[in-house]
């Protein structure tokens, strides 16, 4: 199946500071990315929708500022965590979509210290 | 209201057992998407199947087999002489045709544990 990658796979910030996740799809190219957080113990919630080249579609309860989206071309999506502050430790998922086929990466463990 | 729902939180079974998985979902578009993925303590998902829903034909993949009943709305997951490799969070999850193919919806999944 397609591939797609998450760097990095682990990052710790201190708080205040901001932090960006970048999803790649190695040998696809997805016009429609996801991502994904997921707190300890609980599912996958999705975040928000990025069509390359437009906005990304936000989630209720998502806040567009605080989690900047950008989608700039085929294969490449990246989610900026702005002003991370403790409660924003997660593990955020991207995924690419090929077709009808939805492809995760790895994950991204943050911890905002 | 939820849309996946898998009602067991965590399951307990001895090596070589039988586990079903259950999954109950609700959906008023007649074209949709269903899956079953594995995460084991890496965190990575695993893919396990996509059933569309014109398609009730019960699966067998080696171990592991699906369910899908449309009349009660459930697509359980059984797997057969469980192995301690089995152990992960495994969820459930739905695709509407209608409102996006594209949303995937997760249930809360389930915690397997395999105890040699």
């Amino acid at each position: 199946g397609a591939v797609v990658s998450q760097h990095p796979s682990r990052v710790i910030c201190k708080s205040g500071t901001s932090v960006k996740i970048e999803c790649r799809s190695l040998d696809f190219q997805a016009t429609t990315m996801f991502w994904y957080r997921q707190f300890p113990k609980q599912s996958l919630m999705l975040m928000a929708t990025s069509n390359e080249g437009s906005k990304a579609t936000y989630e209720q309860g998502v806040e567009k500022d605080k989690f900047l989206i950008n989608h700039a071309s085929l294969t490449l999506s990246t989610l900026t965590v702005t002003s991370a502050h403790p409660e924003d430790s997660s593990f955020y998922i991207c995924s690419g979509q090929d077709s009808y086929e939805q492809y995760f990466g790895p994950g991204t463990r943050l911890t905002v210290t | 209201a939820q849309k996946v729902t898998q009602a067991q939180t965590e399951i307990s079974v001895v090596e070589k057992e039988d586990v079903t998985l259950d999954c109950v979902y609700e959906t008023r578009d007649t074209t949709y998407y269903l899956f079953w993925y594995k995460q084991p303590p890496s965190g990575e998902l695993v893919f396990l199947i996509r059933r569309n829903s014109f398609d009730e034909q019960n699966e067998i993949s080696g171990r592991y087999s699906w369910n899908f009943q449309k009349s009660t709305s459930s697509f359980n997951f059984t797997i057969t002489a469980s192995q301690v490799v089995d152990s992960a969070v495994y969820f459930c999850a739905l695709s509407e045709a209608e409102t996006s193919y594209d949303k995937v919806i997760f249930g809360p999944g389930t915690s397997l544990s395999v105890i040699p």
